[in-house]
C-alpha cells in the first residue's frame, strides 16, 4: 500500500515563498503529482515528477527525489487566489499504476 | 475541462435508504473513479472502473457498489445509507490507453445522510 504525508497547514502573506513537502511510503512506485483544489470546487492538476528533479510550471515548481521518498511543491510570488488546499498524490508502479493515492491535503492561506 | 457531470450535485436522505450517483463522460475515457473526501482524509478511493463492465474496488469500498453499462457512465450505489456515509463524493477520469498520473475530476456530488 500507500501511505503520504503533508502538513495540514501553512499561512504566508502575499508576494512570499511557500514549501509543501511529502513524503511518502510506497510498495511501488511510479511519480508524484500535485493536485490544487479551492473551496469548494473539484481537485485540478498542477505537476507530476516522475524523475528526480526539479519540474518548474510558471510560478509553481514541484521537485522529487526518489532516493529520499521525498517531495515538493514550491508555490513562488504567492497570490491571494493561491489560497487552497494542495494534495501530493502517489501513482503506483504497474499493474496499479492507473490508480492515485492521495495524501490528507495542505491548507494553504494567503494572506495581505 | 473533461467533459463530466455528477448528479446529483446535493442530496440529504437517511439512514437505510439507497442512493445511486451518477457519473457522465462525454468523452468516451476507459478509467473512471469514485472517490469520497472528508476533512483530514484527503481523497480516498471507492472504486474504479477500467471499461465497461470492468470495475475493482478501492481502499474504502465496504458499503459501496458500482456499475458501468456503457461507456459513459459510472454509477456508485449506496445499498443502505449508514451516516458515516455522509462526505462529498467525486468521480474521476483518466485519459489515455494506460490511465495517466493526471485526473480530471466532477464537480462533486454533497451527500448527507442523516
Amino acid at each position: 500500500g500507500q501511505s503520504l504525508e503533508q502538513p495540514s497547514e501553512v499561512t504566508a502573506v502575499e508576494g512570499a515563498i511557500v514549501q509543501i513537502n511529502c513524503t511518502y511510503q510506497t510498495s511501488g512506485f511510479y511519480g508524484l503529482s500535485w493536485y490544487q483544489q479551492h473551496d469548494g470546487g473539484a481537485p485540478t492538476f498542477l505537476s507530476y515528477n516522475a524523475l528526480d528533479g526539479l519540474e518548474e510550471t510558471g510560478r509553481f515548481s514541484s521537485f522529487l527525489s526518489r532516493s529520499d521518498s521525498y517531495g515538493y511543491l514550491l508555490l513562488q510570488e504567492l497570490q491571494m487566489k493561491d489560497s487552497a488546499s494542495y494534495f501530493c498524490a502517489v501513482r503506483p508502479s504497474p499493474p496499479n499504476d492507473y490508480k492515485l493515492s492521495f495524501g490528507a491535503g495542505t491548507t494553504v492561506t494567503v494572506r495581505a | 475541462d473533461a467533459g463530466i457531470t455528477q448528479s446529483p450535485r446535493h442530496k440529504v436522505t437517511e439512514t437505510g435508504t439507497p442512493v445511486t450517483l451518477r457519473c457522465h463522460q462525454t468523452e468516451n475515457h476507459r478509467y473512471m473513479y469514485w472517490y469520497r473526501q472528508d476533512p483530514g482524509h484527503g481523497l480516498r478511493l471507492i472504486h474504479y472502473s477500467y471499461g465497461v463492465k470492468d470495475t475493482d474496488k478501492g481502499e474504502v469500498s465496504d458499503g459501496y457498489s458500482v456499475s458501468r453499462s456503457k461507456t459513459e457512465d459510472f454509477l456508485l450505489t449506496l445499498e443502505s445509507a449508514t451516516s458515516s456515509q455522509t462526505s462529498v463524493y467525486f468521480c474521476a477520469i483518466s485519459k489515455g490507453q494506460g490511465g495517466t498520473n493526471e485526473q480530471f475530476f466532477g464537480p462533486g456530488t454533497r451527500l448527507t445522510v442523516l
